[in-house]
């Protein structure tokens, strides 16, 4: 498909299990882009990556929260240990590089309900 | 750091109506990007309209618009004639280009916005 693709749509899971968000860029896109959803809120960054390195992980909230990049492709956001604060709908997006100019894409993003 | 309020969280306006919606920020910085992306009910967020900070002339496309006031940081959205498929969450965002690894958006809390027909 042509637009960012982010998988499961939804998972439940119990807590203390171990969780992985996938998402796939637009093809060709260098940046990508994790952020968190809560509910009725608005959203906030976790993490940047440009090619396979991540410049920024300023917004990951704890050490249980990973992620990484490779080929410069696909992301894997990685939840260890999840606990009932971390249900929440995660967003990925891409843009075609890190210039300001260049527009960050949205994938449908993954929701997470932690019981 | 900078941040993004949104002061109204919810919004009701009759099809063909304009509605405007408001975002307020804070930066130290000149030079900026701001953002309006709208997330329906699907959840994928979608860019509606952009505005750099260097930039006087306000942004338009289309039914949006947005009033830019760089001395009160004041970014509204204005969306003119109204239509039913115009209802979502609309998110305000701040971005500053200028530092490594700043990309990131930062966003308001939203607004919902409901078009009653």
């Amino acid at each position: 498909g042509a637009g960012v693709s982010q998988s499961p749509s939804n998972k439940v899971t119990e807590k203390g299990k171990d969780v992985e968000l996938r998402c796939d860029p637009i093809s060709g896109h260098t940046a990508l882009y994790w952020y968190r959803q809560s509910l009725g809120q608005g959203l906030e960054f976790l993490i940047y990556f440009q090619g396979n390195s991540a410049p920024d992980k300023s917004g990951l909230p704890s050490d249980r929260f990973s992620a990484e990049r490779t080929g410069g492709s696909v992301s894997t956001l990685t939840i260890q240990r999840t606990q009932q604060e971390d249900s929440a709908v995660y967003l990925c997006a891409s843009s075609l590089d890190r210039a300001s100019n260049q527009p960050q894409h949205f994938g449908d993003g993954t929701r997470l309900s932690i019981l | 750091a900078q941040t993004v309020t949104q002061s109204q969280p919810e919004m009701s306006v009759q099809e063909a109506e304009t509605v405007t919606l408001s975002c307020t920020y804070d930066t130290s910085e000149n030079n900026y990007y701001l953002f309006w992306y709208k997330q329906p009910p699907s959840r994928q967020m979608i860019l509606v309209i952009r505005q750099e900070a260097y930039k006087q002339q306000n942004a338009t496309e289309n039914r949006f618009s947005v009033n830019f006031q760089k001395a009160a940081k004041s970014f509204s959205l204005k969306i003119s004639d109204s239509q039913l498929g115009d209802t979502a969450m609309y998110f305000c965002a701040f971005m500053n280009p200028l530092i490594q690894g700043a990309q990131k958006l930062v966003f308001g809390q939203g607004t919902r916005l409901t078009i009653n027909p």
